[in-house]
């Protein structure tokens, strides 16, 4: 398969925790990595190699994945983590970069 | 971490080409292999993969694109290009210029260009 399907939005009360996954046959074979995007920005990438945080990227912003899904969890959200989070793994072929949806994260 | 910044027309005509020009900062190389691509946002949408392309020429394209695509890269003068053919509105898009990178278990974008709208429009 060369699809990753997300839900399209999610809300979350501040300071609660919320969950977003991300689903794909790919996501057997190879890592997902995870991208928050803020209107007007590009991308950052939040967490590589499903768990791995990169330099400045808060602890409360964690990765798992089991079989054919991944998940983002925000422990603890805050006002600046609302945003749009898209995930991203190689196709099933290897060579090539799939996306997916995308899920709108509101934080009330 | 390298920074990136794209450059190229905002607008093109319909059945042109369009060009763009990456530029590259920092230190590019990884323990990971390294890919240099193009990542694009239509407006209100989600992100599309066009391709990345290594420094020794390895290259992946997107073949929903149907060959449209070109990568080329030249780390000796930091910048690398995309040329994308035929154009029509639906490739009016915010396009991102990142690097891809990559092993035996993933790839991850850990930069991106801070992204450059192009309109297809007579």
């Amino acid at each position: 398969s060369s699809e990753l399907t997300q839900g399209p939005a999610v809300s979350v009360a501040l300071g609660q925790t919320v969950t977003i996954t991300c689903q794909g046959d790919s996501l057997r074979l190879y890592s997902v990595s995870w991208y928050q995007q803020k209107p007007g920005q590009a991308p950052v990438l939040v967490i590589s190699d499903k768990n791995k945080r990169p330099s400045g990227i808060p602890d409360r912003i964690s990765g798992s994945s089991s079989g054919t899904t991944a998940s983002l969890i925000i422990t603890g959200a805050e006002a600046e983590d609302e945003a749009d989070y898209y995930c991203n793994s190689r196709d099933t072929h290897g060579n090539h970069l799939i996306f997916g949806g995308g899920t709108k994260v509101t934080v009330l | 971490q390298v920074h990136l910044l794209e450059s190229g027309p905002g607008l093109v005509r319909p059945s042109e080409t369009l060009s763009l020009t990456c530029t590259f900062t920092g230190d590019p190389t990884s323990t990971k292999s390294v890919y240099w691509g193009w990542i694009r946002q239509p407006p209100g949408k989600g992100l599309e993969w066009l391709g990345s392309r290594s420094s020794g020429g390895t290259t992946f394209y997107n073949p929903s694109l149907m060959g449209r695509v070109t990568i080329s890269v030249d780390t000796s003068k930091r910048h690398f290009s995309l040329s994308l053919t035929s154009l029509t509105a639906a490739d009016t898009a915010v396009y991102f210029c990142v690097r891809d990178l990559r092993d035996y278990s993933g790839s991850s974008i850990d930069s991106w260009g801070p992204g450059t709208l192009v309109i297809v429009s007579t």
